[in-house]
C-alpha cells in the first residue's frame, strides 16, 4: 500500500511567520496531491493540489512545493494566523485508473500557532 | 447543499454490539469511502467504493463491512463491535475530472465501544 510518512509531528509557530509542513511518499505512481485542512472536532478539507507536471503551485498564503525525484511535497502557509491551528493531511493521488482510484493520506502535521 | 451527511454523530456501543452507520451525498458523486481517525492520528482507509455497485477494501477492513445502496448511500456496518473499534468515523466523497479530484467529508461520526 501507500506510505505517506506516517508520523504525526507538531509545528509550533509564532503567529506571523511562516510554516513549512512536509510529506513524504513512496509510490511512484502519485500524480496528483492534495493537502487537507482539518481543525478540531472537524473533517478534512480542501487547501490546494498540484499535479505532477508542475513544481510550485500558489494559492492564497499557501504554496505547495512538489520534488518528485526525492517523492516529496511541501506545503508553506505564509504569515501563519490561529486560525491555521489544524492538522494537515497530503494525500497522494494516481490519476492511472488501474492504481484504483484510492484516496490515501499520511500521518498528518498538527500546525500549533501561539499568538 | 447538504454535502455529505453520517448519521448518527455519536454512539454508544457495547462490545459484540451491531451497528451500521450512514453515509449520503448529494453531489453525483462516483466515488465513496470510509475511513477512521484515531486520537491524534491520520485517516486510515476501511473501505471505498470506485462507483455504484463496486466496493474494496482499504488499508483496514478487518471488521467491517460496506454497502453502496445506490450513488448516494455508502454504509458501514460493524458486525461485533470491539472496543478496537473505537474511533472517529469519516466518510468521503469525490468525483475525478480532468483537473484532478478534491474529496467532501462528512462531520464524522464518534463511535465508542465498551
Amino acid at each position: 500500500g501507500e506510505s505517506v510518512g506516517l508520523h504525526l509531528p507538531t509545528l509550533s509557530v509564532q503567529e506571523g511567520d511562516n510554516s513549512i509542513i512536509n510529506c513524504a511518499y513512496s509510490n511512484s505512481a502519485s500524480d496528483y496531491f492534495i493537502w487537507y485542512k482539518q481543525e478540531s472536532g472537524k473533517g478534512p478539507q480542501f487547501i490546494i493540489d498540484i499535479r505532477s507536471n508542475m513544481d510550485k503551485r500558489q494559492g492564497q498564503r499557501v504554496t505547495v512545493l512538489l520534488n518528485k525525484t526525492v517523492k516529496h511535497l511541501s506545503l508553506q502557509i505564509a504569515a501563519t494566523q490561529p486560525g491555521d491551528s489544524a492538522v494537515y493531511f497530503c494525500a497522494p493521488y494516481s490519476m492511472i485508473k488501474a492504481a484504483g482510484n484510492k484516496l490515501t493520506f499520511g500521518g498528518g502535521t498538527r500546525v500549533l500557532v501561539k499568538p | 447543499n447538504a454535502g455529505v451527511t453520517q448519521t448518527p454523530k455519536f454512539q454508544v456501543l457495547k462490545t459484540g454490539q451491531s451497528m451500521t452507520l450512514q453515509c449520503a451525498q448529494d453531489m453525483n458523486h462516483n466515488s465513496m469511502y470510509w475511513y477512521r481517525q484515531d486520537p491524534g492520528m491520520g485517516l486510515r482507509l476501511i473501505y471505498y467504493s470506485a462507483s455504484e455497485g463496486t466496493t474494496d477494501k482499504g488499508e483496514v477492513p478487518n471488521g467491517y463491512n460496506v454497502s453502496r445502496l445506490n450513488k448516494r448511500e455508502f454504509s458501514l456496518r460493524l458486525e461485533s463491535a470491539a472496543p478496537s473499534q473505537t474511533s472517529v468515523y469519516f466518510c468521503a466523497s469525490s468525483e475525478e475530472g480532468a483537473g484532478g479530484t478534491e474529496a467532501f467529508f462528512g462531520q464524522g461520526t464518534r463511535l465508542t465501544v465498551v
